[in-house]
């Protein structure tokens, strides 16, 4: 089974500018988030989809935005493009049970490293 | 929302010798408490889990293990390989929600 795939895996950007990053789940899974891991803030949750919606979000600014598609592919956008924005951007999918008693293990792809100059 | 600590943030260890990363979080709620391992230009990858009815997990060398009361749980890997060096996170969450808070992450080094 084939995993995560994340493309592209490496960008640059310039101040400004705006980026789209996109993300193909497992086969059969439902669920993709979207986390950024800096050195400095570490991985934060970026957003959740499930079937096309938004169900979840994290503390970032309206810049920071993305989509998912009935096939389950997600893209996320990040506009306006900051320095600090600079970071390596994790997709994870998941099964997304939705039984109470069960677990969702996230599988994550091997991200994007956006930098900004 | 979710405060999550991790310790230690660097930890070196003789080949062979055992390793402890503790991870203390503040959600009562939390009934999930995943541990992920991260080798270079790769992604998390999840190395083991427990969930909250039960104290204990182990596979092999590694093993978690939940102190509910005192809000932490811990990894704990045996007889340590070469390959163990990664940077290791733990991301309590609950059931159903997909969001992970992930702690601030332990880069273990295994000294050969």
């Amino acid at each position: 089974k084939a995993g995560v795939t994340q493309t592209p895996r490496y960008l640059i950007k310039t101040r400004g500018q705006q980026v789209t990053l996109s993300c193909s789940p497992i086969s059969g899974h439902r669920s993709v988030s979207w986390y950024q891991q800096t050195p400095g803030q570490g991985l934060q949750f970026l957003f959740e989809y499930f079937s096309e919606t938004q169900r979840n979000k994290g503390n970032f600014p309206g810049r920071f935005s993305g989509r998912q598609f009935s096939n389950s592919r997600s893209e996320m956008n990040v506009s306006t493009l900051e320095l600090g924005d600079s970071a390596l951007y994790l997709c994870a999918s998941s099964l997304a049970r939705t039984r109470p008693s069960s677990y969702n293990e996230q599988f994550f792809g091997p991200g994007t490293r956006l930098t900004v100059l | 929302g979710e405060n999550v600590e991790q310790h230690p943030s660097t930890l070196s260890v003789q080949e062979g010798d055992s390793a402890v990363i503790k991870c203390t979080y503040s959600d009562s709620a939390s009934n999930y408490f995943p541990w992920y391992k991260q080798e270079l230009g790769k992604g998390p990858q999840l190395i083991i889990d427990i969930r909250s009815n039960v104290g204990e997990k182990k596979d092999q060398r590694i093993a978690v293990t939940l102190n509910k009361t005192a809000k932490h749980f811990s990894l704990h890997i045996t007889e340590t390989q070469p390959e163990d060096s990664a940077v290791y996170f733990c991301a309590p969450a609950n059931f159903g929600n997909e969001k992970l808070t992930f702690g601030t992450g332990t880069r273990l080094t295994i000294i050969p």
